[in-house]
């Protein structure tokens, strides 16, 4: 089956610090994996998009990594700021025909002064 | 702005009602994604279609609906609601048939509350 599993569920950091977000996957194939931010009540904003022969792609203070081998995927957040307070959802698309997204959980993120 | 636009940001309603949400694409885009987000959980595909055609059909109750119109706008139709219906419904849009390889992009939801 499909899955998406991210950790930690959430997590609170002081303003200023890094942070690591993971992603284990089980879609295989997949053709591509997406990072989503998503503010309290809002719609998903697209950080990322790799497919599975990049390893890196970042955006601004965001990086994300991949490891297709092992199935793993991580957004690296850099010099938090308190905007950053948000859901991020880590999405696989599978390569099969008629693929449809498969959404994780989502890591709930809260940046603190 | 991701340029995908739904209407109403905000609904409540009675059980038992029947309600329309409405989506209007980014210009350009023929494939319109329609999810679910219930409180405290993750987003959950109902629907796709692509230029007016179903292309994708997800855990999608029959009591609800959906269409795309030539002028590629949809609406997910939800009827006889239930309370278990209350959640924040998004729209996405993206260009191709399928989602590999293009970023889709999310409206703002419909925030429906069944009472």
């Amino acid at each position: 089956k499909n899955q998406v599993e991210q950790s930690p569920q959430s997590l609170i950091i002081l303003e200023g610090k890094n942070c690591t977000l993971q992603c284990n996957y089980t879609v295989s194939p997949f053709s591509n994996l997406r990072w989503y931010k998503q503010d309290t009540g809002r719609g998903p904003v697209s950080l990322t998009i790799m497919t599975f022969s990049e390893n890196t792609k970042s955006n601004g203070r965001y990086t994300a990594t991949l490891d297709a081998d092992t199935k793993q995927s991580s957004l690296h957040i850099t010099a938090s700021q308190l905007s950053d307070s948000a859901s991020y959802i880590c999405v696989v698309t599978p390569a099969e025909y008629g693929n449809k997204l498969v959404f994780g959980a989502g890591t709930i993120l809260r940046v603190k002064s | 702005d991701s340029g995908v636009t739904q209407t109403p940001k905000h609904l409540i309603t009675a059980t038992g009602q029947r309600v329309t949400l409405r989506c209007s694409p980014r210009s350009g885009d023929l494939s319109v994604y329609w999810y679910q987000q219930s409180l405290d959980q993750g987003l959950q595909f109902l629907i796709q279609y692509y230029n007016g055609e179903e292309r994708a059909k997800g855990n999608i109750l029959e009591r609800f609906s959906a269409q795309q119109f030539p002028d590629l706008h949809s609406e997910l139709n939800l009827s006889s609601l239930e309370l278990g219906d209350s959640a924040l419904y998004f729209c996405a849009s993206s260009p191709s048939r399928g989602p590999s390889g293009n970023t889709i992009y999310f409206g703002e939801g419909s925030w429906l509350t069944v009472v």
